[in-house]
C-alpha cells in the first residue's frame, strides 16, 4: 500500500522558514516525479514544484520560485521542501504527492500557518 | 489558466451532472479531474482527458481535448457530492481549476 507521510507543518511568523518532509512507502520512491501541492483554507488546489527522480529537474510554480526549494534523498524515500521568507499568502495545507503529471497518490497534507 | 463552470452546481440524488472546463490555450488530452471531499485529500478520477483510474466506477467519465473538457457523473448518489477539480499537465507549471462544488439540490 503507497503511503506518503507529511511532517514539518505549523505555526511560522512572516518572513521566517520553515522545512517539510514527506516519507514514503509502499513503491519503489527512487523511481517517480514527486510533486507538493498545497491548498489555503476553504481555497482551491495549488500546484507547487516537482522534480524528478534523480532531481536533475525541477519546477516551481511563480509565486514561490526564489523562496522554496524542493529535494529529495532516495536512500531515505523522503521527500522536502524548504519554505524561506514565509508570508501569509503561503498559508496552506501542504500535500506531498506522487507522479510527475496527474497523481493518484497524496498525503493526508500538513498545515503551514503564516501569521504574527 | 483552467476554468471550470460552474463554481457550483446543485443537482437531484439520482440525476446526472455535467461539469466543464475550459484550458486558455490546449491541454491535448493532458488532462485530469480529482474528487475532494471536506477534510479530504484529493482523488484521481481520470487521467488522459478520459480514462478512469483505478477503481474508478463507470458512473464517471470524461471528454473533449484541446481546450473544452467535461467530467460526467451518472446516477448521483449522496458520496458523489463534492468538490470537483480538474488539473492540466501539458505545461509546466501545472495548474487546477478553481473547482466545481456539486451539491444536493
Amino acid at each position: 500500500e503507497v503511503q506518503l507521510v507529511e511532517s514539518g507543518g505549523g505555526l511560522v511568523q512572516p518572513g521566517g522558514s520553515l522545512r517539510l518532509s514527506c516519507t514514503a512507502s509502499g513503491f519503489t520512491f527512487s523511481s517517480y516525479w514527486m510533486t507538493w501541492v498545497r491548498q489555503a483554507p476553504g481555497k482551491g488546489l495549488e500546484w507547487v514544484a516537482n522534480m524528478e527522480q534523480d532531481g536533475s529537474e525541477k519546477y516551481y510554480v511563480d509565486s514561490v520560485k526564489g523562496r522554496f526549494t524542493i529535494s529529495r534523498d532516495n536512500a531515505k524515500d523522503s521527500l522536502y521542501l524548504q519554505m524561506n521568507s514565509l508570508r501569509a499568502e503561503d498559508t496552506a495545507v501542504y500535500y506531498c504527492v506522487c507522479g510527475a503529471n496527474y497523481y493518484p497518490y497524496w498525503g493526508q497534507g500538513t498545515l503551514v500557518t503564516v501569521s504574527s | 489558466v483552467m476554468t471550470q463552470s460552474p463554481a457550483t452546481l446543485s443537482v437531484s440524488p439520482g440525476e446526472r451532472a455535467t461539469l466543464s472546463c475550459r484550458a486558455s490555450q490546449t491541454v491535448s488530452s493532458n488532462l485530469a479531474w480529482y474528487q475532494q471531499k471536506p477534510g479530504q485529500a484529493p482523488r484521481l478520477l481520470i487521467f488522459g482527458a478520459s480514462t478512469r483510474a483505478t477503481g474508478i466506477p463507470a458512473k464517471f467519465s470524461g471528454s473533449g481535448s484541446g481546450t473544452e473538457f467535461t467530467l460526467t457523473i451518472s446516477s448521483l448518489q449522496s458520496e458523489d457530492f463534492a468538490v470537483y477539480y480538474c488539473q492540466q499537465y501539458n505545461t509546466w507549471p501545472r495548474t487546477f481549476g478553481q473547482g466545481t462544488k456539486l451539491e444536493i439540490k
